[in-house]
């Protein structure tokens, strides 16, 4: 089951900060949150990850509060090109034999950018 | 770099034929591989975790006889949907996590689009 919660649908004007809640409520303390959007009928990219600290990178920012129970995904300057679904991701540890993880995916953000 | 390469990109094939997709890790290594699915207008679906050289494991409600994962090298992955049925018609998804660093993103392939007819 996905570890998150985020709104389905968001608007956003062309050029202005689009700011993207996830709570993860019931994260544990060693657990990574990764932000992917997926573009219609493309596989998911990447976006930015994080642990505690807010983070940065040339696509967007991270905020993570201090309890790690929710964080938002800015894209600082929005364009019509990142009208995408939105997915924030708990990476969780998965304990078997081969000790891997598990990226299970919530119902996103349908983030539309207008021009 | 992390390019993950899938082929094929769409596929249309007849009802109880098997077809057989492929996931590369072009530039990396990769010890997992995770394969999902995904319906119109639906997230992604975990179906499998595919560990190199070891069986994958499967999600619960996966068929593991239906949906045969093999995970051979570093980087290759297939996925062959036996007996396919128009059920089974989806976009199929791979991923692959970056051997030796722990925090490493996943990264995804663009997808495979089958079409059972």
């Amino acid at each position: 089951d996905a570890k998150t919660t985020q709104p389905p649908s968001m608007d956003c004007a062309e050029g202005r900060a689009a700011n993207l809640p996830c709570n993860h409520s019931t994260i544990s303390g060693n657990e990574y949150v990764y932000w992917y959007r997926q573009i219609h009928s493309q596989g998911p990219q990447y976006i930015i990850h994080g642990l505690k600290n807010n983070e940065t990178n040339e696509m967007a920012s991270l905020i993570i509060t201090e309890d790690r129970k929710s964080s938002t995904l800015i894209l600082p300057h929005a364009t019509l090109r990142d009208t995408a679904v939105y997915y924030c991701i708990v990476r969780f540890r998965v304990f078997t034999t081969s000790g891997t993880y598990k990226y299970i995916f919530g119902t996103g953000t349908r983030l539309k950018v207008l021009a | 770099g992390a390019v993950v390469s899938q082929h094929p990109s769409w596929v249309i094939c007849k009802s109880g034929t098997s077809v057989k997709i492929e996931c590369r890790s072009l530039d990396f290594q990769a010890t997992t591989m995770f394969w999902y699915r995904q319906f119109p207008k639906q997230s992604l679906m975990l179906m499998a975790t595919s560990n190199e050289g070891s069986k994958a494991t499967y999600e619960q409600g996966v068929e593991k006889d239906k949906f045969l994962i093999n995970h051979a090298s570093l980087t290759l992955s297939t996925l062959t949907v036996t007996s396919a049925h128009p059920e089974d018609s989806s976009f199929y998804i791979c991923s692959a996590s970056t051997r030796g660093r722990e925090a490493s993103p996943l990264h995804f392939g663009n997808g495979t689009r089958l079409t059972v007819t």
